[in-house]
């Protein structure tokens, strides 16, 4: 079975403490994965994806093909990254691509 | 062009009614999804349409649901005999062809079924 999985709830940080978003995959292929944010009262949005191996907003994540994860990481928190986060994952089944979205962390940074 | 649009934004129904959802995706885009997402759960994939075809569907998708898109631009999303267990927020998104192309969503449709 193809799953996200997202193990917390909610995380709580201090402004500037590092944090880290787990993300654990199951895919039996190569998957895409990404990460999405939704700010309060804002529509869901990319953050980042493995394939663009880039940082946004100080944000990064590094696929660990071995460990099937896809952590999301920055180093110090700031308040305006309060959100809720989503992982995702897109693969190829059969002819058609298939969807998955873990179940989401809310991040909450405290000044 | 704002980004994809929803509608309704908020929608109260009786069991038993049926409802039917729009969205319009970004204009050059021509892949278009639709999800459904309970509190607490991230977004769960119903289906997909490349232009008018649709592509693919969620086991999800009961024999109540349909979606259309037959223009390849917008898509309904129709619910018959609604349920109890349908109240959810309805997402759409759209993004061009590639898989990994970045999905941009709507701000979706909330749906509360009495």
């Amino acid at each position: 079975a193809q799953r996200v999985t997202q193990p917390e709830k909610l995380l709580s940080v201090f402004k500037g403490a590092p944090v880290e978003l787990k993300c654990n995959y199951s895919y039996s292929g190569s998957p895409e994965l990404f990460w999405y944010v939704q700010y309060s009262r804002q529509r869901l949005q990319l953050l980042l994806r493995h394939i663009s191996r880039e940082s946004i907003k100080g944000f990064t994540a590094d696929l660990n093909k071995g460990e099937t994860s896809f952590h999301l990481k920055k180093p110090f928190a700031q308040e305006e990254d309060s959100a809720m986060y989503y992982c995702a994952l897109s693969g190829q089944v059969g002819n058609f691509n298939k969807f998955y979205f873990g179940s989401g962390t809310k991040l909450n940074v405290k000044p | 062009d704002t980004g994809v649009s929803q509608n309704p934004r908020h929608k109260i129904t009786k069991r038993g009614q049926n409802v039917t959802f729009r969205c319009d995706p970004i204009s050059e885009h021509n892949r278009l999804y639709w999800y459904r997402q309970t509190l607490g759960q991230g977004p769960e994939f119903l289906t997909y349409f490349q232009n008018e075809a649709q592509l693919e569907k969620s086991r999800l998708l009961s024999d109540r649901f349909s979606a259309e898109r037959p223009k390849g631009s917008f898509s309904t999303l129709e619910i018959q005999r609604t349920e109890q267990g349908d109240s959810a927020m309805y997402l759409c998104a759209s993004s061009l062809s590639r898989p990994q192309e970045t999905q941009y969503f709507g701000p979706g449709t909330r749906l509360l079924v009495l």
